[in-house]
């Protein structure tokens, strides 16, 4: 049972565009949703996070749309550059100190 | 460096061969999770442990998978009889548990192969 759904599995966009992932949850338990970024050999990264009582956050270039009563959440990568190409992953978290519950991933390719 | 550590990061073992798979997690991190990431997929998690004490472990796909962290430091995973569905990148994540954010610090992962 995939908890966190996440989509698109793979995004190519030009440099200076919009790349935009969103991902859906099921259990309302999770309070905690962060974005982590992997390169090829790496382990993943954390980007940016949010709570469910704020609905959006920015941080850079980078932003989180949450959306609480649809159980949905976003990413939004704003002027994309050929170096965000990577995987990103969204997760959740149902309390403090707990599991990391991934989605599937997207494969973001930045063309120059 | 003061990140999350794993060793070996290639590791190549022959179908029934046990192995042991190292974290050396970020010092004072209290926290410290192993995650199984299969090719193309998010990591999922398998246990997860505060101090040396083995919180949950129902992510553990089968009684092969042995997990320890006798001194509260250091954690080794260990998989008996290795099948090639156990091929994949084993991540170690360690958190502080005094972080606001409950961040979790991913090592570079160890590949396992399953011959």
């Amino acid at each position: 049972q995939q908890q966190v759904k996440q989509s698109p599995q793979s995004l190519i966009v030009q440099k200076g565009g919009i790349s935009i992932i969103n991902c859906a949850y099921e259990n309302t338990a999770f309070d905690y949703f962060p974005w982590y970024q992997q390169f090829p050999g790496k382990g993943p990264a954390l980007l940016i996070a949010i709570r469910p009582d704020v609905s959006e956050k920015k941080e850079g270039r980078f932003t989180i749309s949450f959306n609480k009563s649809a159980k949905q959440f976003s990413l939004h990568i704003m002027d994309s550059q050929p170096g965000d190409s990577a995987t990103y992953f969204c997760a959740a978290v149902k309390y403090s100190g707990s599991r990391l519950t991934f989605g599937e991933g997207t494969q973001l390719t930045v063309n120059p | 460096g003061a990140g999350v550590s794993q060793s070996p990061r290639y590791k190549v073992a022959k179908r029934g061969q046990d192995v042991a798979l190292r974290c050396d997690p970020i010092s004072g991190h209290v926290s410290l999770f192993w995650y199984q990431q299969a090719l193309g997929q998010g990591p999922e998690f398998l246990t997860y442990f505060q101090n040396e004490a083995q919180l949950d472990k129902s992510g553990l796909p089968s009684d092969r998978f042995f997990a320890e962290r006798p001194e509260g430091s250091v954690s080794t995973l260990k998989i008996q009889r290795t099948q090639q569905e156990d091929s994949a990148v084993y991540l170690c994540a360690s958190s502080s548990y005094r972080g606001q954010l409950r961040e979790q610090y991913f090592g570079p992962g160890t590949r396992l192969t399953v011959t």
